[in-house]
Parts: C-alpha cells; sequence; structure tokens
C-alpha cells in the first residue's frame, strides 16, 4: 500500500517567515495530494490540495507543489503568523480510491 | 468548504456500556463517510469505511462486533462503541467524502472511558 513520509517532525518559525513541510510518497499511482491542519482537540481541516495533472497550487499564503518524478509534495506557507501554528498532515491516494494514506505529522510553531 | 458535524464533541461513560457518535454531514450529501481514530500526538488511523446502504468496509485489526457502523442515510453515519473499555478511550473522527472525492472532516469526539 501508499507510505506516506512528512520531515520534518516539528518546524520553528518567526512570525513573517515562510514555512515548508516535505511529504514523500511510495505509489507512482497515487494522484491526489491534500494537506490538513489540525489545532489542539478539533478535527482536521482542509486546507488545500493538490492533482497529478498540476504541479503548483496557491490559494493565498498557502501553496502547494507536486513533483511527480521525485514522488515528493510540499506545502509552503508564506507571511507566518501564530494562528498559522498546528499539526499538518500531508495525505496520498490515488483519486477515486477511497483511502487516504496520511503522513505523521508536522508540528508548526510560530513564534511571535 | 463542506461542514461536518459530530455529536457528541465529549463523552464520558462506565465500563461495560456502549456509546453512540453520530456525524452529519451538513450541506452535501455523502454516500462515503470514513472514521478515525487518533491517540495523542499520532496520526489518524483509519478504522472502516462506511458506505450509505451497505455493510461498512472494517480495516485490518478492528473489531467489527465492537466498533458497530451505520449509515442510515446520504447525510449520517453512527458509529458505536459497545461494551467500552478503558483501552477504547480515544479521539475518534468521522469525514465524509464529495463526489468530487474531497474528504472533509468532523471535530471530533473525545471518548473516555472510567
Amino acid at each position: 500500500g501508499e507510505n506516506v513520509e512528512q520531515h520534518p517532525s516539528t518546524l520553528s518559525v518567526q512570525e513573517g517567515d515562510s514555512a515548508v513541510i516535505k511529504c514523500t510518497y511510495s505509489d507512482s499511482a497515487s494522484n491526489y495530494f491534500p494537506w490538513y491542519k489540525q489545532e489542539l482537540g478539533k478535527g482536521p481541516q482542509l486546507i488545500i490540495d493538490i492533482r497529478s495533472n498540476v504541479g503548483e497550487k496557491k490559494d493565498q499564503r498557502i501553496a502547494v507543489t507536486l513533483n511527480k518524478t521525485a514522488k515528493h509534495f510540499s506545502l509552503h506557507i508564506t507571511e507566518t503568523q501564530p494562528e498559522d501554528s498546528a499539526v499538518y498532515f500531508c495525505a496520498a491516494s490515488v483519486y477515486g480510491n477511497n483511502r487516504l494514506a496520511f503522513g505523521k505529522g508536522n508540528q508548526v510553531v510560530v513564534i511571535p | 468548504g463542506a461542514v461536518v458535524s459530530q455529536h457528541p464533541s465529549r463523552v464520558i461513560c462506565k465500563s461495560g456500556t456502549s456509546v453512540k457518535i453520530e456525524c452529519r454531514s451538513l450541506d452535501f450529501q455523502a454516500t462515503t463517510m470514513f472514521w478515525y481514530r487518533q491517540f495523542p500526538k499520532q496520526s489518524l488511523m483509519l478504522m472502516a469505511t462506511s458506505n450509505e446502504g451497505s455493510k461498512a468496509t472494517y480495516e485490518q485489526g478492528v473489531e467489527k462486533d465492537k466498533f458497530l457502523i451505520n449509515h442510515a442515510s446520504l447525510t449520517l453515519s453512527t458509529l458505536t462503541v459497545t461494551s467500552a473499555h478503558p483501552e477504547d478511550s480515544s479521539f475518534y473522527i468521522c469525514s465524509a467524502r464529495l463526489q468530487t472525492y474531497e474528504q472533509y472532516f468532523g471535530p471530533g469526539t473525545r471518548l473516555t472511558v472510567t
């Protein structure tokens, strides 16, 4: 099955700086890659996703890039703010398949 | 984005009793919903896939007789933890899938079994 690895496990950044989280996946058939933000005690929130027919997608301060050849995708958060502090999970699946394979999560801490 | 609700948000029950958790898609119909379990500081563990009008598909190692899932309508799935024990204490989260395949998660239910 699909195996998703996420690095680094913890990331601390100064407010206003950028944060980048990278994930790698193993199954070349995977073609759907969502990112979720989870705040303490809450359910994960879908913040952005990308399908394999594009290499980059942006939504205001967040962007996701995909490198199908290398089988990795990254989340970029620019101009970080304290409210960006959370655990971020990447996931991968074959589009149309039910199962999402999740990474282990990345704790992002934005230092004011 | 699509909205998914869960009820209750927190529940405390005594060992040996059963607890039912509801998951609702509020502004869309979901033929497929999912139930996850999450331990502190860990990732999401898929327990089962719930399909409207049919039996749930359980992941390996998940006891289907202990975790009863019912997907009675296109907007409601329920998870019943039967004969709960302290080791069942956890954060249970459901998600619902759009026809375009995005999954949206509920806010989670914190179950504590005493």
